[in-house]
């Protein structure tokens, strides 16, 4: 089985700040981890993704996410918040080899950047 | 990437009614998925619908209540049968190209059944 945990429900950070907005994964295999985001009244957006290679991998509006392998995280992150990036953003881990190749998403955390 | 489009984007059902959902895509994809969300809750597998086979349902969601049709490799359908206020929800349909590379999702129909 493969599962997602987002341990925040919401995370507030002022525009300009970094921000980072956790994800951690469980999964038998080698994970695909994937990182979606969903404005308000839109279907969900992909942003980027970890397949193989380098661990830090980046994304669509600036957005990144490390790949950590001993904590089995995914952290989505932004060196500097716009407003406009607050959104739902949603977790999502896939495997071809001890889990389902159908992603599992987690629950989501709103994103809130304050002007 | 892929350009999804659904029809309708939202609709207001009497309790005991069906409706029919429709997906479209720009380009032919092999994986047709269609998921359920509660606004701002995660996202509820319904079924996979691969072009040439019948959909496979998840726990919780049966052929009859969720019917699905895939009858080429562009357009799915999704009807919500005997509607119950339960079933009130966002249905979204995605796609994907390979078996474990990102998906593509449509804008979603809001279903409110009163």
């Amino acid at each position: 089985a493969q599962s997602v945990a987002q341990p925040e429900d919401q995370v507030n950070v002022a525009e300009g700040n970094p921000l980072t907005v956790k994800c951690t994964y469980s999964v038998s295999g080698n994970p695909y981890l994937f990182w979606y985001v969903q404005y308000p009244n839109r279907g969900l957006q992909f942003l980027l993704k970890y397949i193989t290679g380098d661990n830090l991998v980046k994304g669509s509006y600036g957005f990144e996410a490390e790949f950590n392998k001993s904590q089995t995280s995914f952290h989505l992150k932004k060196p500097s918040a716009l407003v406009s990036d607050s959104a739902l953003y949603f977790c999502a881990v896939s495997s071809l080899s001890g889990g389902s190749y159908i992603p599992t998403f987690g629950r989501g955390t709103s994103l809130i950047v304050h002007p | 990437s892929a350009v999804i489009s659904q029809k309708p984007s939202r609709d207001i059902c009497q309790r005991g009614t069906s409706l029919t959902i429709q997906c479209q895509v720009d380009s032919q994809v092999t994986m047709m998925f269609w998921y359920r969300q509660q606004p701002g809750q995660s996202l509820t597998l319904i079924a996979t619908a691969n072009q040439g086979s019948e959909a496979t349902y998840e726990s919780g969601f049966v052929i009859d209540k969720f019917p699905i049709s895939r009858p080429n490799l562009t357009f799915s359908t999704l009807t919500v049968s005997n509607m119950s206020p339960e079933d009130s929800s966002i249905y979204l349909c995605s796609v994907g190209r390979e078996m474990v590379h990102e998906q593509y999702f449509g804008p979603g129909t809001r279903l409110t059944v009163t």
